[in-house]
């Protein structure tokens, strides 16, 4: 089956606690993507990624880290996280950047840090 | 920069009702794409319908329509014969050629009365 998986699904930490949301896509696409979704904000994009060691900042970058070592694996790290940075958090996916593509989400996490 | 303005954070219809979601954008570009998605109380993002800005007629997927204005910038999502399982959170979407992310609207939540 198609899919982006994320994990975990749900984390609660603390401030300061280093974590990483793992995110995985198994239909080869070279395209993706995190964003956090926020109340009354909709959706913003943190990074992205072209390809395998091509990653760039999206609208709200700060205070997160991203890596593309292999093409299914764009995993998402806080440092430190600190409680503005409690939200919920999708990794999406597709073929390019080509305006029709679908992106494919995966479920989200949900974040808090205490 | 291109935005994605959703006024109605809130709407409710009667079952088996239609009920309209607005979507106005802002963009200087010709050429571009337009996305409903769906975020259920799953959380999972899912793709309801798309529009390419250069076609004059406007997508249609079963019970949902869209009514594209491109002149006034405007896409909204008309949805018929309103059913319990439409209750969710709506996202208004635009993507462009080789832009390296999809710009979403606040949502709108979506209430379906029994």
């Amino acid at each position: 089956e198609a899919q982006v998986t994320q994990n975990p699904r749900y984390l609660i930490t603390v401030t300061g606690k280093k974590l990483t949301v793992t995110c995985s896509q198994n239909m080869n696409h070279e395209y993706m993507s995190w964003y956090r979704q926020d109340p009354g904000l909709g959706l913003r994009q943190i990074y992205y990624s072209m390809n395998v060691e091509v990653t760039d900042k999206g609208d709200v970058p700060e205070g997160y880290k991203v890596s593309r070592k292999e093409k299914r694996n764009f995993p998402l790290i806080l440092e430190s996280p600190s409680p503005n940075q409690t939200s919920l958090y999708f990794c999406a996916s597709s073929f390019s950047l080509a305006g029709d593509n679908e992106q494919f989400f995966g479920p989200g996490t949900r974040l808090t840090v205490l | 920069a291109q935005t994605v303005t959703q006024s109605q954070p809130e709407m409710s219809v009667q079952e088996a009702e239609t009920v309209t979601l607005s979507c106005t954008y802002d963009t200087s570009e010709s050429d571009y794409y337009l996305f409903w998605y769906k975020q259920p109380p799953s959380r999972q993002m899912i793709l309801v319908i798309r529009q390419e800005a250069y076609k004059q007629q406007n997508a249609t997927e079963n019970r949902f329509s869209v009514n594209f204005q491109k002149a006034a910038k405007s896409f909204s999502l008309k949805i018929s014969d309103s059913q319990l399982g439409d209750a969710a959170m709506y996202f208004c979407a635009y993507n462009d050629f080789g832009n390296e992310k999809l710009t979403f609207g606040t949502g709108t939540r979506l209430t379906i009365i029994p």
